[in-house]
Parts: structure tokens; sequence; C-alpha cells
């Protein structure tokens, strides 16, 4: 248990308004990584982070921003949810101590945009 | 952006049967391969992180082999069981600390 948690689990909205989702680590990771899971797509990387502060864009980032203010906590924003974003949302930290570095994953965000 | 493939996209077998898939990626830059299990309504699991050309892993009756001349990874599963029943997704991290995932193989192992 990599100590990952994502809030909210489950989100409805509608489309236009802003959505924040949260991904809390209680382990010190340096990276985490925000993806977005589509049928036919499998996982595909929105933004990452390698540090407070430090982020960068995916395979994905259009339409979405990211803050990391503090190691524990990575944002997610979507400053204006459309219904391409409906989506299941899972966060993923790369663990510092295991070697070859593999992901663990959040339980993930179901967020829906109507 | 990096190209990871996995085929079939899907399969159905009996229970008992054994099975394998793929997983193809590019072969220069080599730095790991990860495999992970997930199950539906799950978040994914991590089973086999492959270095080495020939690599060989190996988990109960799920073992993996890694080619990286050629840039290919084989998942088998030997003797299926309904509890094996899962997407599994192959990962390939680039020296630019992100992963690009592979689109997976549905398995479904019919009682």
């Amino acid at each position: 248990d990599a100590g990952i948690t994502q809030s909210p689990r489950h989100k409805v909205t509608e489309t236009g308004t802003p959505v924040t989702l949260r991904c809390h680590q209680t382990e010190n990771h340096r990276y985490m990584y925000w993806y977005r899971q589509d049928p036919g797509h499998g996982l595909r990387l929105i933004h990452y982070s390698y540090g407070v502060k430090d982020t960068d864009k995916g395979e994905v980032s259009d339409g979405y921003s990211v803050s990391r203010s503090k190691t524990e906590d990575f944002l997610l924003t979507l400053e204006s949810a459309t219904s391409s974003q409906t989506s299941v949302y899972f966060c993923a930290i790369r663990s510092d101590r295991v070697a070859y570095n593999e992901q663990f994953f959040g339980p993930g965000t179901r967020l829906t945009v109507l | 952006i990096l190209n990871v493939e996995q085929s079939p996209q899907s399969l159905h077998v009996q229970e008992g049967d054994s099975t394998n898939f793929t997983c193809s990626f590019p072969s220069s830059n080599f730095y790991a391969l990860h495999w992970y299990r997930w199950e539906t309504a799950k978040s994914p699991e991590a089973l086999f992180v492959m270095t080495l050309n020939g690599d060989e892993k190996k988990k109960g009756r799920i073992s993996a082999t890694l080619n990286t001349k050629e840039g290919y990874s084989y998942l088998y599963i030997k003797g299926s069981q309904p509890e094996d029943s899962a997407t599994y997704l192959c990962a390939f991290p680039s020296t630019g600390n992100q992963f690009y995932f592979g689109t997976g193989t549905s398995l479904t192992v019919i009682p």
C-alpha cells in the first residue's frame, strides 16, 4: 500500500464548470502523475510532477492544469469542464525506494461532465 | 510519444487453458518494461518489472519474458482461472520520467 488517496471518488458536473481533483500521498515520493483512462486508449498521461512546484505536460494535457504546492498533494484542475473530459482519472506515484521505479496507483476518480 | 502496442486487444479462454499475450515497445534507449494487472473497478497493480534482455520473471502461474533487442515482452498464464480475468497492461518508462502504457489485453476466463 503506497498510501495514495484520491478525492472525490465520484463527481458529476456540468459543462463549463471548473473541477479540481486531489491526489494525496503519505510517503513523500518525489514523482506524482495524473492519468486518464478511456476505452480503447488504456492509460494516458495528463501531467506529472517531479517535485514541489515542478510539473510537466504529458500526452493529453490540453484543458488541464496542475499544481503541487507541497510534496503530499498533487491537484488536477479542469478549468472549464467539457463532455470529452468525462473519464476515470488515476493518480500514481513513482516510488523512489523501489528498484526500477514502478508506479503505484490511487483508487481513481470517476468524473462525468454533463 | 513512444509507441507501446499490445496484442491481442481481448481474449476469451476456458478455465484451465494456458494463454499468452504480447507487448511491443521501442528497442532503442531501453530502461525497463513493466507489467500491470488491472481488475475492473480497481486500480492497476504491478506484476513484474523487466530490465535485462532475456529476463524471465514468474509469480505463481503467471510469467513474463523480455527481448530488448527486438522490442517485445510476452506474458504467459498457465492453467487460467476465473480470478485471472483482468486487463493486463505493459508500460515503458522513458528516460524523461514518463511512462507510456499500451492499451492493454483484456482477458476473460470462462468457468
